[in-house]
C-alpha cells in the first residue's frame, strides 16, 4: 500500500510568481484535503476535494485554487505569492466525501514552500 | 465558531509521565482527534476520541470529557524519540476539514 506522497519537497519562489504543488492519495483513497502549516502553528485547512469537486473551503483567499484528477491525485495552485505563504503545504488523504473529517486522515511529508 | 487551545511547550525526562491538555469550543462535537509531528515531518495519527473516557493505546493514552470541552494525551515511560509537536484537532462543522490547535511542542531531555 503506498501511502501520501508529495512534490517538490522544496520550493524557494519570489513574490507575484505562482506556485503549483502536486499530492498522490494513498491506494484507495478518493478524498484530499489540504492544509497550510506556518512556523510554530497547527495546520490550517485550505480546501477539500471529494471525486474531483471542491467540496469545503477553509478561510483563504482564491489566488488558493485546486484540482483533482481521476486518480484522486491533486494540485494545490497558489497564484501572486506573497511573503505570507511561506508554510509547509500539507496534503491528507482519506475515504469518504462530505462528513468524513472523523475518518482518519493520512498526511503527506508535506511541501516546505519559501517566498523571498 | 470553533476554538482550541493548548499549552504550547512542555519539557520532561525520559522514563517519565506527562500529560498534554487540549480544550476546545465547537457548535457540534463529533470527536477530537491527537496528532504527533516530529519537526520536518507529517502529523501522524495518534488517537480518536468520541465518546467520555480513558482509551489505551501502549504508552499512549487519550481522555475525553464532552460536558467540559476537555480532553488530555497522557504519555508514559517516555523516550527521547517523543520529542515532538502534539495536536489537537476536532472536526469543523461541516465535517470536511481538522481544525487543528497551536500544537504543544514536547521536549524529552536525559
Amino acid at each position: 500500500e503506498t501511502g501520501v506522497t508529495q512534490s517538490p519537497t522544496h520550493l524557494i519562489k519570489t513574490r507575484g510568481q505562482q506556485v503549483t504543488l502536486r499530492c498522490s492519495s494513498q491506494s484507495g483513497h478518493n478524498t484530499v484535503s489540504w492544509y497550510q502549516q506556518a512556523l510554530g502553528q497547527g495546520p490550517q485547512f485550505i480546501f477539500q476535494y471529494y471525486r474531483e469537486e471542491e467540496n469545503g473551503r477553509g478561510n483563504f483567499p482564491p489566488r488558493f485554487s485546486g484540482l483533482q484528477f481521476p486518480n484522486y491525485s491533486s494540485e494545490l495552485n497558489v497564484n501572486a505569492l506573497e511573503l505570507d505563504d511561506s508554510a509547509l503545504y500539507l496534503c491528507a488523504s482519506s475515504l469518504g466525501g462530505s462528513g468524513t473529517s472523523t475518518n482518519e486522515q493520512f498526511f503527506g511529508p508535506g511541501t516546505r514552500l519559501t517566498v523571498l | 465558531g470553533q476554538n482550541i487551545d493548548q499549552p504550547t511547550e512542555m519539557t520532561a525526562t525520559e522514563g517519565a509521565i506527562v500529560q498534554i491538555n487540549c480544550t476546545y469550543q465547537t457548535s457540534g462535537f463529533n470527536g477530537l482527534f491527537w496528532y504527533q509531528q516530529h519537526a520536518g515531518e507529517a502529523p501522524t495519527f495518534l488517537s480518536y476520541n468520541v465518546l467520555d473516557g480513558l482509551e489505551e493505546k501502549g504508552r499512549f493514552s487519550s481522555f475525553l470529557s464532552r460536558s467540559k470541552g476537555y480532553s488530555y494525551l497522557l504519555l508514559k515511560e517516555l523516550q527521547m524519540k517523543d520529542s515532538a509537536s502534539y495536536l489537537c484537532a476536532v472536526p469543523n462543522q461541516a465535517g470536511t476539514a481538522l481544525i487543528f490547535g497551536k500544537g504543544t511542542t514536547l521536549s524529552v531531555s536525559s
